[in-house]
């Protein structure tokens, strides 16, 4: 079961990128690398997902190295909205069934 | 679009009270995952349906049952609540049971065990 290590906690001025990186060091080969934002009692919202290298939309770009222990999740010009709790889990297929393994997150709070 | 809608909102029972929790999946989306999030920590994942079968489930007793109907709907029964039960329970969903499928998270249910 791939777990995932990230920092508990970030602060970030309003206008600065912000790079939260995470460690999952036996993720599978069919494993994809999922990120997730959430608000106060809210759902979790799908930020970005990556296999392998750099993977880039609209609200972020992740990186993934070759060896696909570690990925970072990059917020180009951060605002005091992104504040929140950042998700970096592994996504699994397994036989006839596919989960989300969340770990505890990192929250980021951005400030002026 | 809707999205994923769940029903109730919030919801207040007593220890060894049954409760049945309710989930809508966005359109075209086939498979409902069920998490509970308990305050301050990540979503767990308990179980997931797809074709009206439990395809996987987490590190839950069967006191947590489910059901998947043919419109793709699906319901979470607790049964016997535990003062530990109180969380956040959130549906998500999907279509079809790959890793790389987004899923989408509705709002969840807010359950408080007294």
């Amino acid at each position: 079961l791939a777990k995932t290590t990230q920092p508990i906690s970030m602060d970030s001025y309003e206008g600065q990128e912000v790079n939260i990186t995470c460690s999952h060091n036996n993720i599978a080969t069919n494993d994809y690398i999922t990120w997730y934002q959430q608000f106060p009692s809210q759902g979790p919202r799908f930020i970005i997902q990556g296999y392998k290298t750099k993977v880039t939309n609209e609200v972020a770009s992740l990186f993934i190295p070759a060896d696909r222990k570690s990925s970072t999740l990059s917020l180009p010009r951060v605002s005091l909205s992104d504040t929140a709790v950042y998700y970096c889990l592994v996504a699994q297929t397994t036989g006839t069934a596919s989960k989300l393994t969340f770990g505890t997150g990192t929250r980021l709070q951005v400030t002026l | 679009d809707a999205g994923v809608t769940q029903s109730p909102t919030h919801l207040i029972k007593t220890r060894g009270q049954q409760v049945t929790l309710r989930c809508s999946p966005k359109s075209g989306h086939d498979t409902v995952s069920w998490y509970q999030q308990a305050l301050g920590q990540g979503p767990q994942f308990i179980f997931q349906y797809y074709e009206e079968e439990e395809r996987q489930r987490g590190n839950f007793p069967d006191r947590f049952s489910g059901h998947q109907f043919p419109n793709y709907s699906s319901e979470l029964n607790v049964n016997a609540l535990l003062l530990g039960d109180s969380a956040l329970y959130l549906c998500a969903s999907s279509w079809g049971l790959a890793a790389y499928n987004e899923q989408f998270f509705g709002p969840g249910t807010r359950l408080t065990v007294l």
